[in-house]
């Protein structure tokens, strides 16, 4: 199957700074990438979805200026978490589908701490 | 209310054979996945089936759709401790936006 690489797989950062974390396809271009978040033993929520080259759509209730999405290339997108807070701490996982494909596939996830 | 919804734990001897079961809401889903997810780790593709389908089988897993019923499950015959893990049931609409379950919780003892 296609290869999602997601970096950092962990960051711990102090509470007001930002944060970013990359999703990056490897081997396939991505025209869709989606971004999800999942609470301690909670279900996956998605965050937003972005197209190579156009703005991100955010899901209801998702901060957009406080989560920037780039998706300036078909093999990278990257989330920031601006002026992060510790409610912000979560696993953040991005997925990520070509147009040929019939299934996204996922990176590892990043798991943030903010103290 | 949930889109997707799953029960939390199964526990399973090792050896015998797990079934996992989901429900969803949205008869317009074109595609329903299972996913795994190990502690710590992102999800892993198990196996998905077109919504057109009653039935796929892939080595250990099975996947019934009842479509009438919106119901979808993922058997594993013979169930090992590396099983051990959290399914995941997800549905998308063709827009490869995934609905997810809270994800069920497979314990596997000796």
């Amino acid at each position: 199957g296609a290869v999602v690489s997601q970096h950092p797989s962990r960051v711990i950062c102090k509470s007001g700074t930002s944060v970013k974390i990359e999703c990056r396809s490897l081997d396939f271009q991505a025209t869709t990438m989606f971004w999800y978040r999942q609470f301690p033993k909670q279900s996956l929520m998605l965050m937003a979805t972005s197209n190579e080259g156009s703005k991100a759509t955010y899901e209801q209730g998702v901060e957009k200026d406080k989560f920037l999405i780039n998706h300036a290339s078909l093999t990278l997108s990257t989330l920031t978490v601006t002026s992060a807070h510790p409610e912000d701490s979560s696993f953040y996982i991005c997925s990520a589908r070509s147009l040929v494909n019939t299934e996204a596939f996922f990176g590892q996830g990043t798991r943030l701490t903010v103290v | 209310g949930e889109d997707v919804e799953q029960s939390l734990f199964l526990s399973v001897r090792e050896g015998d054979s797990s079934v996992i079961n989901c429900t969803y809401t949205d008869s317009s889903s074109t595609y329903l996945y299972w996913y795994k997810q190990e502690p710590g780790a992102g999800l892993q593709l198990l196996t998905y089936i077109f919504s057109n389908m009653d039935m796929k089988q892939d080595q250990r897993l099975t996947v019934l759709l009842n479509k009438k019923d919106k119901h979808l499950s993922l058997r594993i015959a013979d169930t090992q401790t590396g099983d051990s893990a959290i399914y995941f049931c997800a549905e998308t609409k063709g827009d490869y936006k995934l609905s997810f379950g809270a994800g069920t919780t497979v314990t596997v003892r000796a």
